[in-house]
């Protein structure tokens, strides 16, 4: 198993360029999880997705859009690249049911940097 | 809401001797999961340690372990024997059971481990 992947690992975008960064899970997760992290910061929820064809906002959603049409995939939308938008991006999922819940994977990461 | 404090934004250990991470969070659940996380300079996100708030019994796995303090908010992490492979950032990380709250971090403890 591949477990969370992340592409693309570095990209650099002009300021109100648009891209996506992509999210691919081999695990049969049914949550998954977008985050930021700003230098010398944790990690702070931007988005998630409790299953296919459902996405909810998390702490900082504000400049990105999601969407979940399978439950291996998770797009991460940027529509007009910021300079508060540099961070390092991460992709996450687990497996949660009514009464348990799993620990969160994690992908390596995208470093984007918007100048 | 779920908050987590890290007070010890970095640490140094020697090699081969043992450090403890400090770690408080503030909740009104009675039943959650906490979660150490390890990231070293290659920005993969690693579980270290999970302890469900169940269970009196402090979490072990192998060098790692965590002194629960329920009672006190408390989930500290002891790491023994140190290794410079330990050098890292540390994150302690809240998560409720069932229910779409994700996991909160906290900002991390930069753990460095000196030859």
């Amino acid at each position: 198993n591949a477990g969370v992947t992340q592409t693309p690992k570095f990209r650099i975008l002009k300021i109100g360029q648009s891209m996506t960064l992509q999210c691919t899970q081999d695990m049969n997760h049914n949550y998954m999880y977008w985050y930021r992290q700003d230098p010398g910061m944790g990690l702070k929820l931007i988005y998630y997705s409790v299953g296919a064809g459902i996405t909810d906002k998390g702490e900082v959603p504000n400049g990105y859009n999601v969407s979940r049409s399978t439950t291996e995939d998770f797009p991460l939308r940027l529509e007009l690249a910021a300079p508060s938008q540099t961070s390092v991006y991460f992709c996450a999922s687990s497996l949660r049911r009514t009464t348990f819940s799993y620990e969160q994977y994690f992908g390596p990461g995208t470093r984007l940097t918007v100048t | 809401a779920q908050t987590v404090t890290q007070s010890q934004p970095e640490m140094s250990v020697q090699e081969a001797e043992t450090v403890t991470l400090s770690c408080t969070y503030d909740t009104s659940e009675s039943n959650y999961y906490l979660f150490w996380y390890k990231q070293p300079p290659s920005r993969q996100m690693i579980l270290v340690i999970r302890q469900e708030a169940y269970k009196q019994q402090n979490a072990t796995e192998n060098r790692f372990s965590v002194n629960f303090q329920k009672a006190a908010k408390s989930f500290s992490l002891k790491i023994s024997d140190s290794q410079l492979g330990d050098t890292a950032m540390y994150f302690c990380a809240f998560m409720k059971p069932s229910g779409n709250t994700p996991l909160v971090f906290g900002k991390g403890t930069r753990l460095s481990v000196i030859a």
